[in-house]
This record gives structure tokens, C-alpha cells and sequence, in this order.
């Protein structure tokens, strides 16, 4: 039922690589989330987007970086993946009113090598 | 510090029972709290939100309920069901700025057993 969309689900790649997770959806919603989770922790939030060519850095320092040219879509970007970035990424969208709920993409669980 | 506790950190309990999970927060000022789900390997979804003027709220057999003067609150699950078998998320938002800032806390792992 989601109409927000992550991609790749999973994956697996060697230290060095430049890496993009895809992040789109459907619902028209201004505001746009990334967040990072570990097992057994809460999420934390590492950008957010409040509409096109808005990007803001969250709490949890980042090596990441994100884009928002298009509403519906939020790639976020690592030039050079490290084993500290492995962990499950999480993207999220919402509408401008604060007492709506977010509506979460299903992750991608990155593991660098 | 505005925090977001949760308990028990996990919790079984057998197919039919009823259960109840619990969040405190300190979180000021307060804006809302929400209940997430989020099964396996699978990202959160929303079952409940409540406003300060709101003490309880109803999805189905899921019951959340919130006391402002406290700062607690608690979610119940009515004859559970063996796909409750997930992660409770309890998030409270501020109203602080443009944003509302949402806490997180860790969870608590419910498993139910047939």
C-alpha cells in the first residue's frame, strides 16, 4: 500500500565506491526524510527536504549528501563508501502539516565491505 | 534533554492475549505523539497520532492512549494476532519550530507465539 518507493533494497559493495539510494514517491508531499537505523536503535534522522531545492542536514552527522530537483524524488549520495556507513537507510515523506503522519519506503539495508 | 523511553525493550506473548506497551517522553513543548509499527525488514507505518487535546485513540484492535500531565503514554493490543509480531515505535513530536522535530524511541519488540 506504500506509494513510497526505495531502491535497491539491498546492497553489498566494496569500500571506495560511489553509491546513490533512490528515494521517490508518489503522494505529492513537500517534506521528504532520510533517517538511519541500527538494530535495536531509533531512527536518526540525517537530511530533510521541505520542497524542491531544499535540503537540510538532520541531527546525525553525515558523510552523505542529497539532492531535491523534482518533488517526488530524493536520491541521497555517498562519494566513498566506508564500513561505518554500513546500516539500514530509510526514506520518508509527509505532508506540511506537522500532525500528519509519515509514510516510510521500506529501506535499503547497505553493507560495505 | 527531550527523550522518548520505552518498555519492556521486548515483550511475548501467546496468540488471543492482550498486551500493553508503554512510552514516557520529555519532550517540550509538545506537539503530538505517534505510534509506529514496523514489521521485519520493513520501514514504519503509522497506526496512531495524537494531539495534546487527544487522551485516547482507536485502529482497529490497536488503543493508544496519552496523558499530557504525565507525559506517558501507552499503546493496547486487543487478541493479538500472530502479524502483530513486529517493533512498537513511539514518537513524539515538539513545536519548536517549522519542522517538529520527531524523537524516536528504540521500540519495543513484541513477538506472538501460536
Amino acid at each position: 500500500e506504500a506509494d513510497i518507493y526505495q531502491t535497491p533494497r539491498y546492497l553489498v559493495i566494496g569500500t571506495g565506491k560511489k553509491i546513490t539510494l533512490e528515494c521517490s514517491q508518489t503522494m505529492g508531499h513537500d517534506k521528504m526524510y532520510w533517517y538511519q537505523q541500527d538494530p535495536g536503535m531509533e531512527l536518526h534522522l540525517i537530511h530533510y527536504s521541505y520542497g524542491v531545492n531544499s535540503t537540510e542536514k538532520g541531527d546525525l552527522s553525515s558523510e552523505s549528501t542529497v539532492s531535491r530537483i523534482r518533488t517526488e524524488h530524493f536520491p541521497l549520495t555517498l562519494e566513498s563508501a566506508r564500513p561505518s556507513h554500513t546500516s539500514q537507510y530509510l526514506c520518508a515523506s509527509s505532508e506540511y502539516n506537522q500532525n500528519q503522519p509519515q509514510h516510510f519506503g521500506d529501506g535499503t539495508r547497505l553493507s560495505i565491505l | 534533554k527531550n527523550q522518548v523511553e520505552q518498555s519492556p525493550q521486548s515483550l511475548i506473548i501467546l496468540e488471543g492475549k492482550n498486551c500493553t506497551l508503554q512510552c514516557n517522553y520529555t519532550v517540550s513543548p509538545f506537539s503530538n505523539l505517534r505510534w509506529y509499527k514496523q514489521d521485519t525488514g520493513r520501514g514504519p507505518v503509522s497506526l496512531t497520532i495524537m494531539t495534546f487535546s487527544e487522551n485516547t485513540k482507536s485502529n482497529g484492535r490497536y488503543t493508544a492512549t496519552l496523558d499530557a500531565d504525565t507525559k506517558q503514554s501507552s499503546l493496547h493490543i486487543t487478541a493479538s494476532q500472530l502479524s502483530d509480531s513486529a517493533s512498537y515505535i513511539c514518537v513524539v513530536s515538539d513545536r519548536g519550530s517549522t519542522l517538529g522535530r520527531l524523537y524516536f524511541g528504540r521500540g519495543t519488540q513484541l513477538t506472538v507465539w501460536p
